[in-house]
């Protein structure tokens, strides 16, 4: 069974620092890995999608890898701003079932809740 | 991206009634996820919705509690049944985007039962 872990749970750092959000998995048949983030009370906004073939993606200041025979995907944010502060969801999807070609569900994470103090 | 609406965005209800929550996307979708999101805790998926069938549900949701629609492939509802204070979660509709299977969410109903 896929279990998902993410340390820190939380997280407090002033304005300007890198940060680096960490996730790991317990089954490396992992058919990709999304992070998200989620404002108090709100939706997931989709940050990156990492396929289980890729190393790494951007998007502005942040960067996720995965080290998929690891089992670990980190979340870097550089020159973290209070703007930042959320909290931060990785979720793991498996391969598609093999018979009827279907979705598998996310399984996520606990989540790492991040405060960027000014 | 998709673009996903949710109503309501928030609600209170008294308990044993039943609350409707609507989502729509702004293309058309196979499957729409519906996910329970309870206070301090991470997302569990209640149930996959596809058009023109019934509702794949997830261990520990039945659908006597959380019947759903899916009248077409923009538009998904789901209700909570007899409402408890268990109950009060957020409740989010997710689609998968095409060809990258990234997934998308909506805003999230956030809900109350006193």
């Amino acid at each position: 069974k896929q279990e998902v872990t993410q340390i820190p749970a939380a997280l407090s750092v002033p304005e300007g620092e890198n940060l680096v959000l960490n996730c790991s998995f317990t089954d490396s048949a992992i058919y990709n890995l999304q992070w998200f983030r989620q404002d108090p009370g709100k939706g997931l906004t989709s940050l990156l999608l990492i396929q289980s073939s890729q190393r790494e993606q951007t998007s502005g200041r942040l960067n996720a890898s995965l080290d998929k025979s690891s089992g670990r995907s980190t979340l870097y944010i550089a020159a973290s701003q209070p703007g930042d502060s959320a909290t931060y969801l990785c979720a793991v999807r498996h391969l598609p079932l093999p018979i009827s070609g279907g979705y598998n569900k996310l399984i996520f994470g606990a989540g790492t809740r991040l405060a960027v103090h000014p | 991206s998709a673009v996903i609406s949710q109503k309501p965005s928030r609600d209170i209800c008294q308990r044993g009634t039943s609350l409707t929550i609507q989502c729509q996307v702004d293309s058309q979708v196979t499957m729409m996820f519906w996910y329970r999101q309870q206070p301090g805790q991470s997302l569990t998926l209640i149930a996959t919705a596809n058009q023109g069938s019934e509702a794949t549900y997830e261990s520990g949701f039945v659908i006597d509690k959380f019947p759903i629609s899916r009248p077409n492939l923009t538009f998904s509802t789901l209700t909570v049944s007899n409402m408890s204070p268990e109950d009060s979660s957020i409740y989010l509709c997710s689609v998968v985007g095409p060809y990258t299977g990234e997934l998308f969410f909506g805003e999230g109903s956030r809900l109350t039962v006193l």
